[in-house]
């Protein structure tokens, strides 16, 4: 099974920006991997923020976007709010199989 | 709105078994595939298994492929999953999602979990 690989923790400063990214272990990401990015604060379920690749929900904020980048799959969080602080994880598409990435601690600080 | 949710979580033997319900309500049960999706407590996600609308098309992760069995009830609106032979790395917040859009199985809407706890 393939793996997919985030990066385990990241700061980023209140107004400041940072990109969170999702590799495989098969190569390039592409958007035939249709990459879903989703959102975790502590204690609560999982919410989809992107879908396919750059796509967002109406409830996704407006700060974050996503694409592909370097040969991974990109979350860019812009203007960055102490409510992001959150656990972010991607999920990749193997011909049917999903697979999610172990997540990255986003900390606003 | 659409709402997800999960009942049926709770403390177990290893070797046991459990029945996990989901009540649909807010969308057209039947034009979406629906998903399981556990957390380990402190852990990351990870899939389990996911249904299409008809019920045609069944996914299992390796981990759960000959113990677990998901199934649905489109007339009631509900998704189950039915976990047998259940071991301590079973236990896990498990998570019922329908899928995004119609025809596809990744998780649009989450509903808020049942903890499955698996102990002696």
């Amino acid at each position: 099974q393939a793996v997919v690989t985030q990066e385990p923790s990241l700061t980023v400063s209140p107004g400041g920006t940072v990109t969170l990214t999702c590799g495989s272990s098969t190569g390039t990401v592409t958007s035939g991997h249709y990459p879903y990015w989703f959102q975790q604060k502590p204690g609560q379920a999982p919410r989809t923020l992107i879908y396919d690749t750059s796509n967002k929900h109406s409830w996704t904020p407006a700060q974050f976007s996503a694409s592909l980048l370097g040969g991974k799959a990109a979350l860019t969080l812009s203007g960055a709010q102490p409510e992001d602080e959150a656990e972010y994880y991607c999920l990749l598409s193997y011909s049917g199989a999903w697979v999610f990435g172990g997540g990255t601690k986003l900390t606003v600080l | 709105q659409v709402q997800l949710v999960e009942s049926g979580g709770g403390l177990v033997k290893p070797g046991g078994s459990l029945r996990l319900s989901c009540a649909a309500s807010g969308f057209t049960f039947s034009d979406y595939y629906m998903i399981w999706i556990r957390q380990a407590p402190g852990k990351g996600l990870e899939w389990v298994s996911y249904i299409s609308n008809r019920g045609s098309t069944i996914y299992y992760a390796d981990s759960v492929k000959g113990r677990f069995t998901i199934s649905r009830d489109n007339a009631k609106n509900s998704l189950y999953l039915q976990m047998n032979s259940l071991r301590d790395e079973d236990t896990a917040v498990y998570y019922c999602a329908r899928g995004d859009y119609g025809g596809t199985s990744a998780p649009g809407v989450w509903g808020q979990g049942t903890l499955v706890t698996v102990s002696s």
